[in-house]
């Protein structure tokens, strides 16, 4: 079973706080992704990894930043936390091939709150 | 601009009641559709993935199917513990090897018994 865990399921941090969230993945992937997830708004891509050390730009990448120095591992930083900032934040994981996509794992998210 | 819609936003069903939830895409090139369940304050679980119009997938009660322009999510004879938003999401274009996915919005589907 693929396994992808985040490291909160709920944190609550003041505003111009630095937080930082964590995935780790269990099945081996070589891509992971992070959204935010709010109300009628659907996921959101902020940023994703197809490699360590590798990453690229979603759609909604100011404010944050990431890190991935481990396959595993991929880390989500908010540099200085804002009350838009506010909402479910969800990792995922998936193969990366030439062909036929692969299909993304979630993690459980976690919800912040920025007061 | 690439879109997917999901419609309708909110479904409530009787227990047995079967029904049809769908997703219409815009893309420049469909490679993959996909399908997911949420419950409340958890992430996505997959479901399914469609590659090729006339494509169908079967697992339990739902079955999914694509055409060139939407799939549908079929669910026959629901219980109450179907209650759950479902997602739908493709992946556009040559999409590389980082399977970037477009998602909608989503269906809120209640089962009442």
């Amino acid at each position: 079973d693929v396994k992808v865990t985040q490291s909160s399921r709920y944190l609550v941090k003041r505003t111009g706080e630095k937080v930082f969230l964590e995935c780790v993945q269990d099945m081996d992937h070589e891509n992971m992704f992070w959204y935010r997830q709010d109300p009628g708004l659907g996921l959101r891509l902020i940023y994703f990894s197809y490699d360590v050390k590798m990453k690229e730009k979603g759609d909604i990448p100011e404010g944050y930043s990431v890190s991935r120095e481990k396959k595993e591992r991929f880390s989500l930083i908010l540099e200085s936390a804002s009350t838009n900032q506010t909402s479910m934040y969800l990792c995922a994981s998936s193969f990366r091939g030439a062909g036929r996509p692969y299909e993304q794992y979630f993690g459980p998210g976690t919800r912040l709150t920025v007061t | 601009e690439d879109q997917v819609t999901q419609s309708p936003e909110a479904l409530r069903l009787q227990e047995g009641e079967s029904s049809s939830l769908n997703c219409s895409y815009t893309v420049s090139g469909l490679r993959g559709l996909f399908w997911y369940r949420q419950d409340p304050g958890k992430g996505p679980e997959f479901l399914f993935t469609l590659y090729s119009a006339g494509e169908e997938k079967e697992k339990e009660r739902l079955k999914a199917t694509l055409t060139k322009k939407e799939s549908f999510l079929h669910i026959t004879a629901p219980k109450p513990e179907d209650s759950a938003t479902y997602l739908c999401a493709v992946q556009e274009g040559y999409g590389g090897a980082t399977n970037k996915l477009i998602f909608g919005t989503g269906t809120l589907l209640a089962v009442q018994p």
